[in-house]
C-alpha cells in the first residue's frame, strides 16, 4: 500500500478537465509545500509535470496545475489531449530527506 | 539535457545481492544534486529507496536501509544500487534519477525490470 493515497482511475473527454486528488498526511503532504507530480506513459521516462505543489518545470504546458488544501493536494489537467493519456503519479516529501509516492492514477481520454 | 540510464541483471536469485548501475551523461554528478534510486513494483506505485548527495552523505527508505547501499562514482560519471539479501518482494522496475533533495525526482531514467527468482 503506497504513502500516499489516489484514486486508481480518471477519464475525461477531448478539451475537458480532470482533476486527480493524492491525500496524505500532515507528515507529508499537509506537512510540507514540496509536492510533485509526474506523468508515464509506457516505456518512457516519468516525466516532472509540477513541483512544490504549483509550479511547472520549463516545458509543461499552463494547462497542467497543481494545488494543496491540507493533506489533499490536486493536480489538473485542462483542455484535455489524447497525448494526456499516462499513469500520473504524486510525490510529497516526508521529512529528513525522505519522498513518498502515491500509487497512481490512470488518465484515460475518451 | 540530462540524461540517466539504467543497466544490470533482469534476474536474481532470491537471497543474493541485486547490483544495478546509472550511467549519467548531460551532467556532473561531481557538480550537485541528489542521485538516487526508486523503485515500482509490478501494479504498484513507485518506492524511494535512498539518495546520496555527490559529497557522499546518503538517505535511505527505513525499510530498506538495512539492506541497502548507493555508491557514486565521479571518475565514471555514474552511480549504482546494490541490495542485499533479496526475496519475491523485491521484483521491480527500477529506476534512477536525479533528485532535488527528498522535494522531487527532476530526471529519470527509463527503468529496468528485475526479477527475483526462488
Amino acid at each position: 500500500q503506497s504513502a500516499l493515497t489516489q484514486p486508481p482511475s480518471a477519464s475525461g473527454s477531448p478539451g475537458q478537465s480532470v482533476t486527480i486528488s493524492c491525500t496524505g498526511t500532515s507528515s507529508d503532504v499537509g506537512g510540507y509545500d514540496h509536492v510533485s507530480w509526474y506523468q508515464h506513459r509506457p516505456g518512457q521516462a516519468p516525466k516532472l509535470m509540477i513541483f512544490d505543489v504549483a509550479n511547472r518545470p520549463s516545458g509543461v504546458p499552463d494547462r497542467f496545475s497543481g494545488s494543496k488544501s491540507g493533506n489533499t493536494a490536486s493536480l489538473t489537467v485542462s483542455g484535455l489531449q489524447a497525448d494526456d493519456e499516462a499513469d500520473y503519479y504524486c510525490s510529497s516529501y516526508g521529512g529528513s530527506n525522505n519522498m513518498v509516492f502515491g500509487g497512481g492514477t490512470k488518465v484515460t481520454v475518451l | 539535457q540530462v540524461h540517466l540510464q539504467e543497466s544490470g541483471p533482469g534476474l536474481v536469485k532470491s537471497s543474493e545481492t541485486l547490483s544495478l548501475t546509472c550511467d549519467v551523461s548531460g551532467y556532473s554528478i561531481s557538480s550537485g544534486f541528489f542521485w538516487g534510486w526508486i523503485r515500482q513494483p509490478p501494479g504498484k506505485g513507485p518506492e524511494w529507496i535512498g539518495s546520496m548527495v555527490h559529497s557522499g552523505t546518503a538517505y535511505f527508505n527505513s525499510a530498506l536501509k538495512s539492506r541497502a547501499t548507493i555508491s557514486i562514482d565521479t571518475s565514471k560519471n555514474q552511480f549504482s544500487l546494490t541490495l542485499r539479501s533479496v526475496t519475491a518482494a523485491d521484483t521491480a522496475v527500477y529506476f534512477c534519477g536525479r533528485l532535488f533533495g527528498g522535494d522531487y525526482v527532476a530526471y529519470w531514467g527509463r527503468g529496468t525490470l528485475v526479477t527475483v527468482s526462488s
